[in-house]
């Protein structure tokens, strides 16, 4: 089974617009961290936000946050107010394990948002 | 903080000859460093762990005797790539793990490699 899964390989948002971006992952390990990438047409990763398993409430970060939704194994991320900058690759990733104790990481398919004028 | 870079950025080599990688964390000590190979329009695939001191530990399905690792130093891990062929053509990227916050790896710009 796939740890990480992406189901939208491509999506389209307006500018100024809120959009998620959805990620759905499995484990059976009550340790474990969730991640969101941004990979822009250079190849850089760029950390955007983090959610560890344990904490109680939403991870958010500027104009992005993670919908965190344990029971359903999600942790969909929401970009609000889209910039045309935002067009990238977008990866979900997990960390599967204690902090001090993990040795990788899982990453899903990814989705490529496209961010119109 | 937590810088990672890679040299080099970009490489082209003829069929049957060897490529270093090199990955370095600048700002901190990295424990552990891990290895990713991404294809055109595709998701990172893990290659291997490189601890320290110590042998990596590869994916199933990646040739060691392929792609050598080495982490010689807190600092240093290099992937060589021998004997390339034109499928081992990609993007690698490299990643390390800090021991100031264990629960995130910082990656490196990574190193297209082009083998004609």
């Amino acid at each position: 089974a796939q740890k990480i899964t992406q189901t939208q390989p491509g999506m389209f948002v307006q500018e100024k617009e809120a959009v998620t971006l959805d990620c759905t992952y499995d484990t059976s390990d009550p340790s474990y961290g969730l991640f969101w990438y941004k990979q822009p047409s250079s190849g850089e990763m760029i950390f955007l936000i983090y959610q560890g398993s344990y904490d109680q409430q939403n991870a958010t970060e500027g104009r992005y946050s993670l919908n965190f939704q344990k029971a359903r194994k999600s942790a969909n991320l929401v970009i609000s107010a889209s910039q045309l900058g935002d067009s990238a690759m977008y990866f979900c990733a997990m960390r599967e394990g204690p902090i001090y104790n993990f040795n990788k990481f899982y990453f899903g398919s990814g989705t490529k948002l496209n961010v119109k004028p | 903080g937590a810088v990672v870079s890679q040299h080099p950025s970009r490489v082209i080599c003829k069929s049957g000859t060897s490529v270093k990688i090199e990955c370095r964390s600048l700002d901190f000590q990295a424990t552990t460093m891990f290895w990713y190979r991404q294809f055109p329009k595709q998701s990172l695939m893990l290659m291997a762990t490189s601890n320290e001191g110590s042998k990596a530990t590869y994916e199933q399905g990646v040739e060691k005797d392929k792609f050598l690792i080495n982490h010689a130093s807190l600092t240093l891990s290099t992937l060589t790539v021998t004997s390339a062929h034109p499928e081992d053509s990609s993007f690698y990227i490299c990643s390390a793990k800090s021991g100031r916050s264990p629960d995130e790896q910082f990656f490196g710009p990574g190193t297209r490699l082009t083998v004609l």
